[in-house]
């Protein structure tokens, strides 16, 4: 079946670039997203690219796609101590809507 | 508004006892999903309605959960003779009417079983 993976932790130190990664193995994928859950809150959506861009780029966040090995990362720029959640790797495809384990995101002062 | 509404927010009950969580989707969305959170942990896929079917039940644990879905609007999940396992957080999220099927979720049911 539909697989989401990722690394469960990354620390990075404030001011710096944050590089979360995630593959999958649903070929059929239309849409792959990321979601952002902080302590004791929900699920949030954070940017989504459709499955025929490479990359997209909002503001801080840039979201790459690579569709032949099935990899996507989401790029944090000058991450902040407000930035610190569990981010969220998500897959849609023609069934449903899976999601990775989350990598949990901790910045260093 | 646009949210949708879990309850009971929190379930603390006695290990064998049967709960039920339900979900309002509030403004009525076609497609409606059910995950659950483990403490730590991701979430789990349980199942999906598009409309009141339900398409996808691959991701019920066992065949004390189940899940229905009326008027293409509140759907309810029940668990039966509860185990302690099942103790976690059960998000309910409702998808888009856009093309990028973007989920909106819930603030989840936090189940508790002792």
């Amino acid at each position: 079946g539909e697989d989401v993976e990722q690394s469960l932790f990354l620390s990075v130190r404030e001011g710096d670039s944050s590089v979360i990664n995630c593959t999958y193995t649903d070929s059929s994928s239309t849409y792959l997203y990321w979601y952002k859950q902080e302590p004791g809150a929900g699920l949030q959506l954070l940017t989504y690219i459709f499955s025929n861009m490479d990359m997209k780029q909002d503001q801080r966040l840039t979201v790459l796609l690579n569709k032949k090995d099935k990899h996507l990362s989401l790029r944090i720029a000058d991450t902040q101590t407000g930035d610190s959640a569990i981010y969220f790797c998500a897959d849609s495809s023609a069934s449903k809507i899976i999601f990775g384990s989350g990598t949990r995101l901790s910045i260093r002062p | 508004g646009a949210g949708v509404s879990q309850s009971p927010s929190n379930k603390v009950t006695e290990k064998g006892k049967d709960v039920e969580l339900r979900c309002d989707p509030i403004s009525g969305h076609t497609a409606l999903y059910w995950y659950r959170q483990r403490l730590g942990q991701g979430l789990e896929f349980l199942i999906y309605f598009q409309g009141n079917s339900a398409p996808d039940k691959s991701g019920l644990p066992s065949d004390r959960f189940s899940a229905e879905r009326t008027g293409e609007s509140v759907s309810t999940l029940t668990i039966q003779r509860t185990q302690q396992e099942d103790s976690a957080v059960y998000l309910c999220a409702k998808q888009g009417a856009g093309g990028a099927n973007v989920l909106t979720f819930g603030a989840g049911s936090r189940l508790t079983v002792l």
